[in-house]
């Protein structure tokens, strides 16, 4: 079974507006990685924060972590139509690592 | 981008034949990963290798086999296909593994269909 469980399933918004996706696990973690997929092709990473951080930024990426909640949320800030791809959190845990189903965002221009 | 090839990138054959996915990797990373993608499940590790001739099962391992004779190769073995085996499969690469886990690469994806 997956351990991330990304939130919501599907998200559309217009281009400018930010996006918020949610990921919830159940066990202990490592790390938290989010990755990006294009449709038909690969994962690509995104960010990695450390069960010891609580907040990470990159670019127009916002990563904030809260290991009492065990839930994750990644912000993209004023958002593009390139944006437009499905977002997967993945759990990593000793020698484990977990995906989520993911969720697919839409952006519109 | 990480240098990994994976061939074919498409396939179309029959329940009951062997199916052999390939993984090249340029990046001489130590850990390499097999896993595969269908709506509703994210991504599901099949098997993993840490180093030439080590390997390891994954999550769904059933059905599948792997090989690793060179640090750039990783193969992936379905010796008798069945339809539920119908997937995208991705290979991937990391430095780390366990408490180093870092960051994930992956391939472009090999698109299975089993008949």
């Amino acid at each position: 079974s997956q351990q991330g469980e990304e939130d919501p399933q599907a998200l559309s918004i217009q281009e400018g507006e930010n996006a918020t996706m949610n990921c919830s696990y159940k066990t202990s973690i490592n790390n938290l990685q989010w990755y990006r997929q294009n449709s038909g092709r690969g994962l690509v990473h995104l960010i990695l924060i450390r069960s010891n951080e609580r907040e990470k930024h990159s670019g127009r990426l916002r990563v904030t972590l809260d290991t009492s909640k065990k839930s994750s949320s990644l912000l993209i800030t004023a958002s593009r139509a390139a944006d437009t791809a499905s977002y997967f959190c993945a759990t990593a845990y000793n020698n484990d690592m977990r995906f989520g189903a993911g969720t697919r965002l839409t952006v519109k221009p | 981008d990480a240098g990994i090839t994976q061939s074919p990138r498409h396939k179309v054959t029959e329940t009951g034949t062997p199916v052999t996915l390939r993984c090249h990797q340029t990046e001489n990373h130590r850990y390499m990963y097999w896993y595969r993608q269908d709506p509703g499940h994210g991504l599901r590790l099949i098997h993993y290798s840490y180093g030439v001739k080590d390997t390891d099962k994954g999550e769904v391992s059933d059905g599948y086999s792997v090989s690793r004779s060179k640090t750039e190769d990783f193969l992936l073995t379905l010796e008798s296909a069945t339809s539920s085996q119908t997937s995208v499969y991705f290979c991937a690469i990391s430095e780390g593994r366990g408490l180093n886990t870092g960051e994930l690469f992956f391939g472009e994806g090999s698109r299975l269909t089993v008949l």
